[in-house]
């Protein structure tokens, strides 16, 4: 059973710093893409961040570029998130996410919430 | 960026009745359009990807169509498990984006 499980999440001050971790099981990590999704309050999803199987290729949304970086560990079968100049919009679930197809999310993790908040 | 246009933004309708969405692109996307089931406090669910290709465990009663700027999501006999909200997302090109979601509720 494909399984990811987030962390990471909690307060943090505008300006301040976070980084999440996604923790995958039940599959070949190593094989497939990875993303991380991003859901405000009460609003829509919003695509943050693809990586490639192997860490070579890398896609930020333009809301995100520049502050935040997105990694993985295939020895760990893990994903990674870290943000940085986190402003009040950044506030939201975020969601790790297993690509079946490219762009195309067939597995969730159950999210991380992320407030930022003075 | 490519916008993703949904329709309506809620709708309320009977149990088996026949219910649609629609999704607009702001450009053709050459069917890369995904749907997806969110219920309240859970993650999405994708329940069809290239405009109609039903996912594996996905109730046979959904069934998606459409073709270039315009597709449709179609609950064929509504069932009262299928109170969510649904959103359309397209994967032709970077950015990836959603719609804004459309809540569906049971009367």
């Amino acid at each position: 059973e494909v399984q990811l499980v987030e962390s990471g999440g909690g307060l943090v001050q505008p300006g301040g710093s976070l980084r999440l971790s996604c923790a995958a099981s039940g599959f070949t990590f190593s094989s497939y893409e990875m993303n991380w999704v991003r859901q405000a309050p009460g609003k829509g999803l919003e695509w943050v961040s693809y990586i490639s199987s192997s860490g070579t290729t890398i896609h930020y949304a333009d809301s995100v570029k520049g502050r935040f970086t997105i990694s993985r560990d295939n020895a760990k079968n893990s994903l990674y998130l870290q943000m940085n100049s986190l402003r009040a919009e950044d506030t939201a679930v975020y969601y790790c996410a297993r690509s079946i197809y490219s762009g195309i999310v067939g597995y969730w993790g159950q999210g991380t919430l992320v407030t930022v908040s003075s | 960026d490519i916008q993703m246009t949904q329709s309506p933004s809620s709708l309320s309708a009977s149990v088996r009745d026949r219910v649609t969405i629609t999704c607009r692109a702001s450009q053709g996307i050459s069917n890369s359009l995904a749907w997806y089931q969110q219920k309240p406090g859970k993650a999405p669910k994708l329940l069809l990807h290239a405009a109609s290709t039903l996912e594996s465990g996905a109730p046979s009663r959904f069934s998606g169509s459409g073709s270039g700027t315009d597709y449709t999501l179609t609950i064929s006999s509504l069932q009262p498990e299928d109170s969510a909200t649904y959103y359309c997302q397209q994967s032709y090109g970077l950015p990836w984006t959603f719609g804004h979601g459309t809540k569906v509720e049971i009367k």
